[in-house]
């Protein structure tokens, strides 16, 4: 069964509106959660790495103040997309690692969210 | 150049089929190795890790080839449900990052 849960599965909204996406570690704690981004026929690129209780690491070119993160406890984290534009259209996955976060633990992901902007 | 490369693809084979995947990564600090597997519009689902003995699971064997920075996935007899898009995926140790970089992916389309 899944491991990390991801809502909603899909959203449409109008561009300047703010959408906030959950990730949920379902019967284990995660210290550290990643979000991804996915444009269609582009592999995943990493976003941000959530770190619980701290701020999150944002990769280069990944603007802080537009993907707000917020990990306020050990089974979830949370990322808003504010004043969202059609470009930020894209699938948004998030991702935790259940062996503990050892290097040789794979990552599980969520189901992942569709983010369309009009 | 991209950290994962991996042959875009898509491989069109015949149901039965055997067919292989080649991976290489630039990173020489990478540590760890995994097959993902990727249905059309959905997320990733770890096919398997990827061991320095190579390993097997089932149809699925993954080699690796770490003095040439090469990863590799064979997957025998192919069946229709084998369609996927098969992402290489390494972690790294050097900056201390547990993230994951993927390749691109490698598309299979398994026929009839």
């Amino acid at each position: 069964g899944a491991v990390v849960s991801q809502h909603p599965s899909w959203v449409i909204c109008k561009s300047g509106t703010s959408v906030k996406i959950e990730c949920r570690s379902l019967d284990f704690q995660a210290t550290t959660m990643f979000w991804y981004r996915q444009f269609p026929k582009q592999s995943l690129m990493l976003m941000a790495t959530s770190n619980e209780g701290s701020k999150a690491t944002y990769e280069q070119g990944v603007e802080k103040d537009k993907f707000l993160i917020n990990h306020a406890s050990l089974t979830l984290s949370t990322l808003t997309v504010t004043s969202a534009h059609p470009e930020d259209s894209s699938f948004y996955i998030c991702s935790a690692s259940f062996g503990g976060g050892s290097y040789n633990s794979p990552l599980h992901f969520g189901n992942g969210t569709r983010l369309t902007v009009t | 150049r991209k950290e994962v490369e991996q042959d875009p693809g898509p491989f069109n084979v015949p149901e039965g089929a055997t067919v292989a995947f080649n991976c290489t990564y630039s990173n020489s600090a990478s540590q760890s190795f995994f097959w993902y597997r990727q249905d059309c519009r959905k997320e990733p689902k770890l096919l398997m890790s990827v061991y320095s003995s190579g390993n097997e699971d089932g149809r699925f064997t993954a080699q690796l080839n770490r003095a040439s920075q090469y990863i590799s996935l064979l997957i025998r007899d192919s069946k229709l449900s084998d369609s996927a898009t098969y992402l290489c995926v390494v972690r790294g140790m050097d900056t201390g990052r547990r993230a994951l970089t993927f390749g691109s992916g490698t598309r299979l389309q398994v026929q009839p």
